[in-house]
């Protein structure tokens, strides 16, 4: 089955580091870009990161940019490094992949089921 | 940044025609994505590329990039298609993905 799995979702404390990963199955995972996007409870969807095929492009919004870092490995998993995390970074984060094969096409055709951050003291 | 403005909220009848809007500058000149996602579960792709249907979404599904603003059409609507929509798009200045804020589309 393809499918995507996220993991190390889990509370934390303001100032406090988290990382996420994302275990692609079904499908080799090499030749696509890959992308965390999350989801505050009860709000809308937020893009966080891209990272290219290769891991030579990597783009992060304006919210984590300096906080987070993505990466991935050569088999089959995306990670996202979080550091400094706030209250405001609270949210299912969903790993996704992109559309495209080897160039990056900015959509997103599959998801996983998410993992929740919660940043609380 | 670029922002993309969508309705909180659209109701309609069984049968009848949903139309939810995605509002943003010169959106005409970008490419426009539109998600379904229903409760508890992750976002869904719909339409692609302004008016592209992925294989096994029902014809149902449509959209549109006119110029001003890209719409996503559900046509016969029912009672499964219940769920919040996004629009996304590529913002090439920032290079940055931009998703709309959703609309919850109720079926009444």
């Amino acid at each position: 089955e393809v499918q995507l799995v996220e993991s190390g979702g889990g509370l934390v404390k303001p100032g406090g580091s988290l990382r996420l990963s994302c275990a692609a199955s079904g499908f080799t995972f090499s030749p696509y870009s890959m992308n965390w996007v999350r989801q505050a409870p009860g709000k809308g969807l937020e893009w966080v990161s891209s990272i290219s095929s290769t891991g030579n492009y990597i783009y992060y919004a304006d919210s984590v940019k300096g906080r987070f870092t993505i990466s991935r490995d050569a088999e089959n998993s995306l990670y996202l490094q979080m550091n400094s995390l706030r209250a405001e970074d609270t949210a299912v984060y969903y790993c996704a992949r992109d559309v495209g094969i080897s160039r990056i096409n900015w959509f997103f055709d599959l998801w996983g089921r998410g993992t929740l951050v919660t940043v609380s003291s | 940044s670029y922002v993309l403005t969508q309705p909180p909220s659209v109701s309609v009848a069984p049968g009848e025609t949903a139309t939810i809007t995605c509002g943003g500058n010169s959106i005409g000149s970008k490419s426009v994505h539109w998600y379904q996602q229903k409760p508890g579960q992750a976002p869904f792709l719909v339409i692609y590329y302004d008016s592209d249907r992925p294989s096994g979404i029902p014809e149902r599904f449509s959209g549109s990039n006119p110029g001003n603003t890209a719409t996503l059409t559900i046509s016969r609507v029912e009672a499964g298609d219940e769920a919040d929509y996004y629009c996304q798009v590529w913002d090439s200045d920032s290079g940055h993905v931009v998703f709309g804020g959703g609309t919850k589309l109720t079926v009444l």
